[in-house]
């Protein structure tokens, strides 16, 4: 169960986008479509920000996207905006009833 | 509107026990599963466990396994995490979290659980 592997840190200015990865094995993210990403604001729980890989909940703005390749999934915030700025997991299920998270990224717009 | 409530957080000493509760409204609460998630301070997340809608899968991270129990109350719309053994290293804001087809889609608040003697 070991943590799926993020960057520690990114950033953008206002406008840019900038693409958080998210490297894991074929036992979690190679193997399954089932890799989310969360946003989390300092103090704050968790927020839903993409399911299945690339699903947008109701609600989230379409700068939102997601993709897949391989082992690797990516997060990708377009049009960057200042209440972007957070920290972002990854997770992807791992079979058998289990998940497991990425490290986290903290997200800085400049 | 969908809420999760956690409580039961608090100081215990190494070694102790402590039992956490979330609970639930907003849903039927007996057609979800549902994860606890804790949080070290100011480290990133991580997933502890998973029961089904009806308890029949039941699963942990390889961190907790032996030491906590997770269970849930269909009737009382609640779900609980029983901590025994605890370690320093278990310290961290705990959080419940609503599971739909395997992502959590609506998190509690969380509850603090600090670990030292």
């Amino acid at each position: 169960q070991s943590a799926l592997t993020q960057p520690r840190s990114v950033s953008g200015s206002p406008g840019q986008s900038v693409t958080i990865s998210c490297t894991g094995s074929s036992s979690n993210v190679g193997g399954y479509n089932y890799v989310s990403w969360y946003q989390q604001h300092p103090g704050k729980a968790p927020k839903l920000m993409l399911s299945d890989v690339s699903k947008r909940p109701s609600g989230v703005p379409d700068r939102f996207s997601g993709s897949k390749s391989g082992n690797t999934a990516s997060l990708t915030i377009s049009g960057l905006q200042a209440e972007d700025e957070a920290d972002y997991y990854c997770c992807s299920y791992a079979g058998g009833f289990t998940w497991v998270f990425g490290g986290g990224t903290k997200l800085t717009v400049l | 509107e969908v809420q999760l409530v956690e409580s039961g957080g608090g100081l215990v000493q190494p070694g102790g026990s402590l039992r956490l509760s979330c609970a639930a409204s907003g849903f039927t609460f007996s057609d979800y599963t549902l994860n606890w998630v804790r949080q070290a301070p100011g480290k990133g997340l991580e997933w502890i466990s998973y029961i089904s809608s009806d308890s029949w899968a039941i699963s942990y991270a390889d961190s907790v396994k032996g030491r906590f129990t997770i269970s849930r109350d269909n009737a009382k719309d609640s779900l609980y995490l029983q901590m025994n053994s605890l370690r320093a290293e278990d310290t961290a804001v705990y959080y419940c979290a609503r599971d739909l087809n395997w992502h959590l889609i609506d998190w509690g608040q969380g509850t603090l659980v600090t670990v030292s003697s």
